[in-house]
């Protein structure tokens, strides 16, 4: 079952920050964070563990409560390289991820 | 290691043709997933293999669509007859379970468009 991501669409000023969330109504191994720009593959950001929290980059991490089964990704001080579309993508086990329908992430200068 | 590989990066055929989509995994991933992408539905999981073995294939659309994973480097999806609406970019990607935190690692896709 499909992930759901909001806000679906969110547009910043260089230097703001901005939150992500991703729910799943089915109990989760782990969550994964991708980013993809237009016309290029989805890029790995990390990955949060049942049990664990993984923060990946220096101004960019991730929360994930496992009771609620939701994940919530934090962007701080964006930069313009930053824009692109965040996709979570959910695992119950197996390796077996499925992806949020995306959020179209805007920094302007 | 040159990442996930595929081929080609743009296919456009006729409806009806036969396309075949082809995918080299990272050296050493046990874990690869085929999977298509549309504005409508996003990302979807087509079909995935471990140890070359098909594990989950649920998200095949309908019996068009068939993958093999002859050997551990090498993976294909075929489209049999192509419609208009298999029209998408179409994503290989693969992962390690020994090293499952790096997540996966997706190939740069091949867009498919069927007129």
């Amino acid at each position: 079952q499909q992930p759901v991501q909001s806000p679906q669409a969110v547009i910043l000023r260089e230097g703001e920050d901005a939150v992500i969330n991703c729910s799943s109504s089915k109990a989760l191994y782990s969550v994964h964070w991708y980013r993809q720009k237009h016309g290029e593959a989805p890029v790995f950001l990390m990955i949060l563990l049942k049990g664990g929290e993984q923060k990946g980059h220096e101004k960019i991490s991730a929360s994930f409560n496992e009771k609620k089964q939701q994940s919530s990704l934090y962007l701080t001080a964006s930069q313009l390289s930053y824009s692109g579309t965040y996709f979570c993508g959910t695992e119950r086990g197996a390796q077996k991820l499925v992806f949020g329908q995306g959020t179209r992430l805007t920094i302007n200068p | 290691d040159a990442g996930v590989i595929q081929s080609p990066r743009h296919e456009v055929t006729e409806m009806g043709q036969e396309v075949t989509l082809r995918c080299k995994p990272i050296s050493g991933h046990d874990y690869l997933f085929w999977y298509r992408q549309t504005m409508m539905r996003g990302l979807e999981l087509l079909i995935y293999f471990n140890n070359n073995v098909p594990i989950d294939d649920s998200g095949m659309p309908e019996d068009r669509f068939s993958a093999k994973m002859p050997n551990a480097s090498f993976s294909t999806l075929k489209i049999q007859p192509s419609e208009p609406r298999d029209s998408a970019v179409y994503f290989c990607a693969s992962s390690s379970s020994g090293t499952a935190v790096y997540g996966y690692t997706f190939g740069s896709g091949t867009r498919l468009t069927v007129v």
